[in-house]
């Protein structure tokens, strides 16, 4: 099993453009998430699917679109970059149907945004 | 929606002593507990964990107690050595709505 993965490892960008971050699992799992994390604020919910074909809104959505029609595959969709997205982000994803169960996070992707 | 809040935002303590992390959470429907262990340039992993329906939860040197009623819980680590220096996140989760708040964070610096 090789979890939860993340590319790019890095990333940087020019205010403006539009990217796609991609995330995978090989787990079944039907949980997975999107968080930003910036320092001193820790880790903020961006978006989370419950399942295929169902994305819902967390935390800081605005910027940033998803979608979810694998099991497995859950990316990330940077519209317009803007230097406030300057973060690291991670994808995560938990057993079948509960997040409260071990949830398990990607090695990130640091982005960068000029 | 949920907010969490985690003291201190930084902690140091002598090698074999005792650290100790505080959360407190707004959402009564919170009822998911959990703590990461977050090493320099590594991604979150989950260290322990609590439910609501339990008071404290033990795991060789770590330990976290929840209080319901004031809505706070913490993480405890005794006996500290140098590889427990990382962030520690503290976290809340109501079940019926799926979404897991974060604490900001401390950082703790064991001193040889």
């Amino acid at each position: 099993n090789a979890g939860v993965t993340q590319t790019p490892k890095f990333q940087v960008l020019k205010t403006g453009q539009s990217m796609t971050l991609q995330c995978a699992q090989d787990m079944n799992h039907e949980y997975m998430s999107w968080y930003r994390q910036d320092p001193g604020m820790g880790l903020r919910l961006i978006h989370y699917s419950v399942g295929a074909g169902i994305t819902d809104q967390g935390e800081v959505p605005n910027g940033y679109n998803v979608s979810r029609s694998t099991t497995e595959d859950f990316p990330l969709r940077l519209l317009s970059a803007a230097p406030s997205q300057t973060s690291v982000y991670f994808c995560a994803s938990s057993s079948p149907d509960r997040v409260g169960d071990t949830q398990y996070f990607g090695p990130g992707t640091r982005l960068t945004v000029l | 929606g949920e907010n969490v809040e985690q003291h201190p935002s930084t902690l140091s303590v002598q090698e074999g002593d005792s650290a100790v992390i505080k959360c407190t959470y707004s959402d009564s429907a919170s009822n998911y507990f959990p703590w990461y262990k977050q090493e320099l340039g590594k991604r979150p992993q989950l260290i322990i964990d609590i439910r609501s329906n339990v008071g404290e939860k033990k795991d060789q040197r770590i330990a976290v107690t929840l209080n319901k009623t004031a809505k706070h819980f913490s993480l405890h680590i005794t006996e500290t050595q140098p590889e427990d220096s990382a962030v520690y996140f503290c976290a809340a989760l109501d079940f019926g709505n799926e979404k897991l708040t974060f604490g900001t964070g401390t950082r703790l610096t064991i001193i040889p």
